[in-house]
């Protein structure tokens, strides 16, 4: 199945610094998601992009979507130690159970 | 917090042993998402159960199964383990079917085989 994929893999930034991870996909899709997940845990949902929509924000967080490119961007902004995390990309391409395609993932480290 | 369980929190099998997992969907959710992380990987989908009936699969051989009960839990079951079994299972429910709608991650259970 297609998947979605992150670019950088891995970011280090200063604490009130802003973080921009890029996530590509290859087929059509529905919607997009952004999840993060703390050491090896549970994915906590951040923040869900229709395919008609072009940007959405939610408090710190600004997602981007581009479906001539077919791409997509989390911007997080005044990083803090607390969103030392990886953060996934996952599509939802159309097979009408909700079924997500998750990328690999970025490893964010907020330095305090 | 998601109101999503899962059990147990860790497991560790050897291979060839058949191994059961257990979640809890959040209250008034009626679909359940299963995933396999690898260690460094994004989730997979393994499938997913919506009112007790499967409803959709990824590409997981058949000694990967599952089960949704009445009260919307469910079970997946692993049989004949292998070494590349070792991973995150997650589940994920969701008000479902075909409805676009968020998926609320378990804690995961960490499955080691050896």
């Amino acid at each position: 199945s297609q998947q979605g994929e992150e670019d950088p893999q891995a970011l280090s930034i200063q604490e009130g610094e802003n973080a921009t991870m890029n996530c590509s996909y290859k087929t059509s899709i529905n919607n997009l998601q952004w999840y993060r997940q703390n050491s090896g845990r549970g994915l906590v949902h951040l923040i869900l992009i229709r395919s008609n929509e072009r940007e959405k924000h939610s408090g710190r967080l600004r997602v981007t979507l581009d479906t001539s490119k077919k791409s997509s961007s989390l911007l997080i902004t005044a990083s803090r130690a607390a969103d030392t995390a990886s953060y996934f990309c996952a599509t939802d391409q159309g097979w009408g159970n909700n079924r997500l395609a998750f990328g690999k993932g970025n490893q964010v480290v907020v330095i305090p | 917090e998601t109101g999503v369980t899962q059990s147990p929190t860790h497991l560790i099998k050897t291979r060839g042993q058949q191994v059961t997992l257990r979640c809890s969907s959040q209250s008034g959710h009626n679909t359940v998402s299963w995933y396999q992380q690898a260690l460094g990987q994004g989730p997979q989908f393994i499938f997913q159960y919506y009112r007790e009936e499967e409803n959709g699969r990824g590409n997981f051989p058949p000694r990967f199964s599952g089960l949704q009960f009445p009260n919307y839990s469910s079970e997946l079951n692993v049989n004949a383990l292998e070494l590349d079994d070792s991973a995150l299972y997650l589940c994920a429910s969701s008000l479902g079917g075909a409805r676009t709608d968020t998926q609320y991650f378990g804690p995961g259970t960490r499955l080691t085989v050896l």
